[in-house]
């Protein structure tokens, strides 16, 4: 049974970097059949997909327009996690973020959630 | 890119069966779509897979009373013998070219 856990702070300054990690069990972050996905959820733009990381023989990253040059996505192998990074937040930033698992047939497994606040 | 629209709201009484809408937006109308529940003050749980046959694939544990179906450029999520705790906000999602999901139904049980 693959289950997330996500860990990482809940208040950033702006124009800092937020940062998150999710942990992974139960599968590995190299699958060839899974990608490893961060999403936020606000009041004001609902879920909003940010970025994946996938291993298909060599590592991939896709990142969503409205923050690509901002975010980075990083697997960790050796600790079978991977890791958000997103630059120069604004308090537009400030959302509940999700990392989730996604299989080749759309089945996704959702993290619990971290709220982080982009406050000074 | 693809756009989802999805009513903000539906209802139904404890008991009874609500189909909830998903529409692709002009020129996707054979995408397949995902459906995730979200209830009260709880991360998204995967629901099912919905192709543009009809066809789903559900999450594992979803219950029997959830299904999906497909017509034109509408996808469906059938909710029968409605319980409390289906009182949730409802979301689809889809690919084109990137993640891309619906604004959420937010479903209440009467």
């Amino acid at each position: 049974q693959v289950q997330l856990q996500q860990s990482g702070p809940g208040l950033v300054k702006p124009s800092q970097t937020l940062s998150l990690t999710c942990a992974v069990s139960g599968d590995s972050v190299s699958s060839n059949s899974a990608a490893w996905d961060w999403i936020r959820q606000s009041p004001s733009r609902g879920l909003e997909w940010l970025g994946r990381t996938y291993y298909r023989s060599k590592w991939y990253n896709d990142y969503a327009a409205s923050v690509k040059g901002r975010i980075i996505i990083i697997p960790d192998t050796s600790k079978n996690q991977f890791s958000l990074q997103l630059n120069s937040v604004t308090p537009e930033d400030t959302a509940l973020y999700y990392c989730a698992r996604e299989d080749n047939d759309w089945h996704w497994i959702w993290g619990q959630g971290t709220m982080v606040t982009v406050s000074s | 890119q693809v756009v989802l629209t999805q009513s903000p709201s539906a209802s139904a009484s404890l008991g009874a069966s609500v189909k909830l809408t998903c529409t692709l937006s002009s020129g996707h109308s054979n995408y397949a779509i995902a459906w995730h529940q979200q209830q009260p003050e709880r991360g998204p749980r995967f629901l099912m897979k919905v192709n543009n046959d009809g066809s789903h694939t559900k999450g594992d544990g979803i219950p029997d009373r959830f299904s999906g179906s497909s017509s034109g450029a509408e996808r469906y999520l059938t909710i029968s013998s409605l319980q409390s705790e289906d009182e949730a906000d409802y979301y689809c999602q889809t690919w084109g070219p990137n993640w891309v999901f619906g604004g959420g139904t937010k479903m209440t049980v009467l």
